[in-house]
This record gives C-alpha cells, structure tokens and sequence, in this order.
C-alpha cells in the first residue's frame, strides 16, 4: 500500500516559470516530510524538508507548502532553471520509527 | 551533511550468484539504512543496519535473501544473495546525521541480473 502518492509522472515548465510538484499521503501519523533532487546515475540529494508544527519553509528559490487537513504537501520552485530538470521525490516519516516512505517521483523538465 | 560512497556503482551478474555491496561514510553516523528501488517504483527500505547488532529488517525482506553487516559507525555492506533477475534494482545506502534529519544516500548500486 503506497502510502506517500506522487500522481504526476512527469511535469514540463519554462524557464523562468514557477515549478509546482505535488505529493498526497494517507497516513495522519506523518509529521516529517522532505522533498529530495534525483538526477541520473546520483543517489537522491536532499533539498527541503518541513515538520507538521509548520505549513510552509522556504530555502531560496524552494518552497514546501503543508495542508495537513488535506494530507498534501507541494514543492514550489521559483523561477525555474534548466538545471533543475531532474526526479523530484516527496518522503515523509513519524515519530514512531525511521523509516522513510517515498513516493513514485516527478520528472521535471525545465526548457530553457 | 556526509559523504557517502557506494560500490560498486553497477554490475551484471548470472542468476544464482551473490553480490555484495559496500558503503563507506566519511563520518561516524548511527543510523544507516539500505533501500531498494525497482524499475518505475519508489525507494522501499529494506532494513536499517545497526552497529554491532542484527540489521533489522522491513515486511518482505529477510536475512538470508539480504545479510547485511555493520562492523563500526562508518561502514556497512549488504548482499544480494542467490539472484534472480527479480532483484534487478538501484540499491541505495542512506545515513541519518542528526536525529529526526534528512537521510542522506549514495549514488547507489544499479544491478542486472541475466
């Protein structure tokens, strides 16, 4: 049962736009929740991450956003640059243990 | 953060064969984790490798398919044993630096298996 959904495969911005990725999770007991970088060949790279005490952390041109109600969260990146076409996973844990649950990924495409 | 190295990077190997992968951190971490991710899916951990004890395994992984080793706080292995060409995968190492942080990976192990 995939616990952390990522619905959107893929997503296609120009430069310059705003990016917004999208992650829904099922399990109210998640109260950690990052967004990693993915590019081919690399092990995911970390880029963001937020506690369910807050509904949004900004770092740069990166912002999470966290409607607990609603179990979403999203990824804003702005303005989008070419170098950020890359495989976007949300994760996300509880207190409970350390596991992380990830979602299928997005693959960003920013044309230049 | 720490840097993490994985090897190795990829193989190819004949069915029934075991394969061993290792992961070095350049720092003295506590929690280490090795994941799987297959072909079109998301990263699913496979067990969290604990210093001087047994790994701790997720629903669906076992033992003797997965040893893992975890001799000191800045190493671990884990092997793929008697393959089949279901374990094709990515194999990530991950390592928690601070408590209740981001996990940080490898570049990881993409394995073939003919």
């Amino acid at each position: 049962d995939q616990q952390v959904k990522q619905n959107s495969p893929s997503l296609s911005v120009q430069e310059g736009r705003i990016s917004i990725l999208n992650c829904d999770y099922t399990n109210s007991m998640f109260d950690y929740f990052l967004w990693y970088k993915k590019y081919p060949a690399e092990g995911p790279t970390f880029l963001i991450s937020i506690s369910s005490i807050k509904d949004k952390n900004e770092d740069g041109r990166f912002t999470v956003f966290l409607n607990k109600s609603a179990k979403h969260l999203s990824l804003h990146i702005v303005p989008s640059q070419p170098g950020d076409s890359a495989v976007y996973f949300c994760a996300a844990s509880s207190n409970t243990g350390n596991q992380f649950y990830f979602g299928t990924g997005t693959s960003l495409t920013v044309i230049p | 953060s720490a840097v993490i190295s994985q090897k190795p990077s990829r193989d190819i190997c004949q069915r029934g064969t075991s394969l061993t992968i290792q992961c070095q951190v350049d720092s003295q971490v506590t929690m280490m984790f090795w994941y799987r991710q297959q072909p079109g899916q998301s990263l699913t951990l496979i067990a969290t490798a604990n210093q001087g004890s047994e790994a701790t395994y997720e629903s669906g992984f076992v033992i003797d398919k997965f040893p893992i080793s975890r001799p000191n706080l800045t190493f671990s292995t884990l092997t793929v044993s008697n393959m089949s060409p279901e374990d094709s995968s990515i194999y990530l190492c991950s390592v928690e630096v601070t408590g209740r942080g981001p996990q940080h990976f490898g570049d990881g192990t993409r394995l073939s298996i003919l």
